[in-house]
């Protein structure tokens, strides 16, 4: 079966611009995750879809980031202003809804965004 | 708030040499503790751990969890320059059945010199 895709791979971008990320679930999976990764950190949880509604963006810094996942497939994270401290690996994943397999969760390869 | 503690952050060792890494975990409503493997960006799954003292084994690498004391060890014998890498622990949680979330330690970053 295909992977998580995202896109784009690379991006960077001047503070205070504005930057969309995307992501293509695993075919079937209702559940699509987005992750913030600093570099020496581990993946931080920014937002939670169950299908395309929200289950948790408790961790989401709702003044300047923005999710939505239309139709319960692909997915759109957006940063707006970006800041210097936004740098980071954006990580997408998905997971079957009625998780069973024991397997985790499949990651996409990730964003990594460069705010200068 | 749910926390997930690993050590070491950094372990430098050579190259046939044995090594453990530690997860802590303090979470509400566990279901399970997975290792990943980063080597360049995107996790990938090496166990899922669900219930304490059963072994889980996958060539050189190995994991075991004690839901009593809250803890995962991840053991890697024989270790070769491909096991250089970031070791993450995460652990599920949830309400809801299905929609978990994994709350991720820090990491360990694993160098093996050769």
């Amino acid at each position: 079966e295909a992977g998580v895709a995202q896109s784009p791979r690379y991006k960077i971008i001047e503070k205070r611009q504005s930057v969309a990320f995307w992501c293509n679930p695993i075919s079937g999976h209702a559940t699509l995750y987005w992750y913030q990764q600093i570099l020496g950190q581990g993946p931080k949880l920014l937002i939670q879809f169950q299908n395309n509604g929200v289950v948790d963006d408790s961790q989401l810094p709702k003044d300047r980031f923005s999710a939505e996942r239309l139709k319960g497939v692909d997915s759109t994270l957006k940063i707006q202003p970006a800041k210097l401290e936004d740098s980071a690996v954006y990580l997408c994943a998905s997971s079957p809804f009625f998780y069973r397999g024991n397997y985790g969760y499949t990651f996409g390869s990730g964003t990594r965004l460069t705010v200068v | 708030e749910d926390k997930v503690v690993q050590s070491p952050l950094s372990l430098v060792v050579h190259e046939g040499d044995t090594v453990t890494l530690n997860c802590s975990y303090e979470v509400t409503n566990f279901r399970s503790l997975l290792w990943y493997k980063q080597e360049k960006k995107a996790p990938t799954f090496l166990f899922m751990l669900t219930s304490s003292g059963i072994e889980k084994k996958s060539g050189r690498l190995s994991s075991i969890l004690d839901k009593k004391e809250l803890f995962s060890i991840l053991n890697i014998t024989a270790t070769q320059t491909g096991d250089s890498a970031i070791y993450l622990c995460a652990v599920a949680n949830g309400t809801i059945q299905g929609a978990q979330k994994l709350v991720f330690g820090q990491g360990t970053r694993l160098t093996i010199n050769p």
